[in-house]
């Protein structure tokens, strides 16, 4: 079964610094997200990727992130200046060509990211 | 343009039945179904596209009914791996906007 990989698994950092989180889709798939999770609640989209760009992003994905694809299999998302309430477990997910009748998003398993 | 998701949490013995509901105020194009464990990530169940069909395996199933904007998902004979937290997932068009996830549903299933 082909799977969403994610690294590190945990993160801890200190308030202001620079993280980077990364994400291997799966191959074959062509559209990329990140969503994030604070314990306990939704799951909230942050950002989609597709053709090497950003197609879509939410409130949330301000300047202080950014996503990019600099080879042909990772996907990474950088957080600039960590704030604490940036704490919380952050989801790469990838889904297939939406012109398929299955294009069922694949989570990662997620990084938990800490800020102190 | 988050989707409404009803109940927030049920409690069920083994076998009892359930029905998880998720409703939009907008126009939708498809309604995603996730079962998320704690401390794992969520797990794709199915998608339903506009048309108003209903899909399924196994004892869980769910329908779409386009012109409600809502979807419900039908867990029947519950085990105690239905145990999680089930989210929809809806977006607008196919042409790559990505899926706005409800609160979620808490199942808890026991012996």
């Amino acid at each position: 079964e082909p799977e969403v990989t994610q690294t590190p698994s945990h993160q801890v950092t200190q308030m202001g610094q620079e993280v980077i989180l990364r994400c291997v889709p799966i191959s074959n798939h062509l559209y990329f997200y990140w969503y994030r999770q604070i314990l306990g609640q939704k799951v909230e989209f942050l950002v989609s990727f597709y053709n090497n760009e950003i197609s879509e992003k939410s409130e949330i994905f301000d300047d202080q992130f950014s996503v990019e694809r600099p080879d042909g299999s990772n996907f990474t998302l950088k957080i600039r200046s960590t704030k604490l309430e940036d704490s919380a477990m952050y989801f790469c997910a990838s889904s297939a060509n939406r012109d398929s009748a299955n294009y069922g998003y694949t989570f990662g398993s997620g990084t938990r990211l800490t800020v102190v | 343009q988050q989707p409404v998701q009803s109940p927030q949490a049920v409690i069920l013995r083994e076998g009892e039945d359930a029905v998880i509901n998720c409703s939009s105020s907008k126009a939708l194009y498809s309604v995603h179904w996730y079962r998320q464990k704690h401390g794992e990530a969520p797990i794709f169940l199915m998608i339903l596209l506009k048309g108003g069909e209903q899909k399924g395996h196994d004892k869980i199933s769910a329908s779409f009914n386009e012109k409600k904007q809502q979807s419900s998902l039908y867990l029947t004979a519950s085990q105690l791996s239905y145990s999680g937290t089930y989210f929809c997932g809806t977006d607008k068009n196919q042409a790559g906007t990505a899926l706005i996830f409800g609160k979620g549903t808490t199942l808890s299933v026991s012996s």
